[in-house]
């Protein structure tokens, strides 16, 4: 079964500052990875993904991730930390097993982003 | 969440009553999903449907079951709630079965 690790539940980043939050994840043969951001009592929105093709994966407001198949990485980085980033951080990869796509979920970072 | 809608928002509930939460869509995706998510657990999917009356489990599956009658609902019930299924419910959507949307989510408490 697929595991995804988030290293970090609570990583603080000052305003302006590099934002990166890791994630690695066990598969044998290259997944479907994205990266999800939820705002407090909100649903999951789909903040960018990996499917194939180019490995560098922009997203929106700003954020961007690298697959790496050598490290089964793919960490999210912004240049630029803004308060509005604050919110938790969500790693999922996909992957066929028995006769359907599943989703497995890392267990979250929550980005908090001082003034 | 455009496209996929969660009632209720929000229920209290005691132990032991049956409880039916609806997971409504527009988009007419053939995919839908249940999870819950609890801190420090992240997303577990519950059950999901890959069609009409085509439903399995997921890896969190006992003591909740799931119905699929048409194409925009998925009903996830709860036979004999239980304190441990206090938790915020999520029902997601898909037309390929790989990117997957979801909805603003069910705050439920068991008491």
């Amino acid at each position: 079964a697929q595991s995804v690790t988030q290293l970090g539940s609570h990583v603080s980043v000052s305003e302006g500052a590099l934002v990166l939050l890791r994630c690695n994840y066990s598969s044998s043969v290259p997944p479907y990875l994205f990266w999800y951001v939820q705002y407090p009592n909100q649903g999951l929105q789909l903040l960018l993904k990996y499917t194939t093709g180019a490995t560098l994966v922009k997203g929106i407001n700003g954020f961007e991730a690298e697959f790496k198949k050598s490290e089964t990485s793919f960490h999210l980085t912004k240049p630029s930390a803004h308060m509005s980033d604050a919110a938790e951080y969500f790693c999922a990869v996909s992957d066929y097993g028995g006769s359907n796509y599943k989703l497995t979920f890392g267990k979250g970072t929550l980005l908090t982003v001082n003034p | 969440d455009a496209g996929i809608t969660q009632s209720p928002r929000h229920k209290v509930t005691e132990t032991g009553t049956p409880v039916t939460l609806r997971c409504h869509q527009t988009e007419n995706h053939r995919y839908m999903y249940w999870y819950r998510q609890d801190p420090g657990h992240g997303l577990r999917l519950i059950h999901y449907s890959y069609g009409v009356k085509d439903t399995d489990k997921g890896e969190v599956s006992d003591g909740y079951s799931v119905s699929r009658s048409k194409t925009e609902d998925f009903l996830l019930t709860l036979e004999s709630a239980t304190s441990s299924q206090t938790s915020v419910y999520f029902c997601a959507i898909s037309h390929s079965g790989v990117e997957q949307f979801f909805g603003p989510g069910t705050r439920l408490t068991v008491l």
